[in-house]
């Protein structure tokens, strides 16, 4: 498609499950972001990936939080033992990755994530 | 470490009447700076960026935001507010260096009055 993609838009699940949320970046970019956007905030940064590897994942807030991008291009952000805290939108960004921290991130529309 | 303040929470202007929101940033050297939109239901799309060179800087939609490196600012501008312009905006700063994540402020959302 011409622009990142995210799946599923909603997610509702109870605390303690596990969840998957996916990212299908635009094709060709190599860099690919994971943010997220609390109610009333702008998004934070979870964790960045340069093609199959995690460059950056400093922003993951604790161990239950893990990311994938096994071919370098779909990328899954993993849940384990979901909390209400966090319930937020997950965002998406691929960047073409030839131009350091100054390039244009292209975001998708998220995935709404309810913990009950 | 890089942030961003973005002071007013809730803007609202008439349709017609000039905008500007006001961004100031934290970083220790010039840093990239944008500036997103974000519509409801939508993903965050770029209105400009900031490089180097000239310091008022021309965007999509009709808007600019110019920089000022003795206040630290980013501030966006339009002139003429159409009613399409509700949404909330999102300033952010990237560093020349190193991280390539963006650190964003907490954003200000326009109301637009017919």
């Amino acid at each position: 498609g011409a622009g990142v993609s995210q799946t599923p838009s909603n997610k509702v699940t109870e605390k303690g499950k596990y969840v998957e949320l996916r990212c299908d970046p635009i094709s060709g970019h190599t860099a690919l972001y994971w943010y997220r956007q609390s109610l009333g905030q702008g998004p934070e940064f979870l964790i960045y990936f340069q093609g199959t590897g995690a460059a950056d994942d400093s922003g993951l807030p604790n161990d239950r939080f893990f990311a994938v991008r096994p071919e370098g291009s779909v990328s899954t952000l993993k849940i384990q033992r979901t909390e209400r805290g966090d319930s937020a939108v997950y965002l998406c960004a691929s960047s073409s990755g030839g131009q350091g921290g100054g390039e244009t991130q292209y975001f998708g529309p998220g995935t709404r994530l309810l913990v009950l | 470490a890089q942030s961003v303040t973005q002071p007013d929470i809730h803007i609202t202007v008439s349709e017609g009447a000039s905008l500007e929101l006001r961004c100031n940033y934290s970083y220790g050297a010039t840093p990239y700076l944008f500036w997103y939109v974000q519509s409801p239901g939508q993903g965050l799309q770029l209105l400009l960026k900031y490089f180097s060179g000239d310091t008022l800087v021309q965007g999509i939609k009709g808007f600019e935001a110019e920089f000022k490196r003795s206040q630290s600012s980013f501030n966006l501008r339009k002139p003429s507010v159409h009613w399409s312009d509700a949404a909330e905006y999102f300033c952010a700063v990237g560093a020349v260096t190193g991280r390539r994540a963006l650190t964003f402020g907490s954003g200000t959302r326009l109301q637009v009055q017919p």
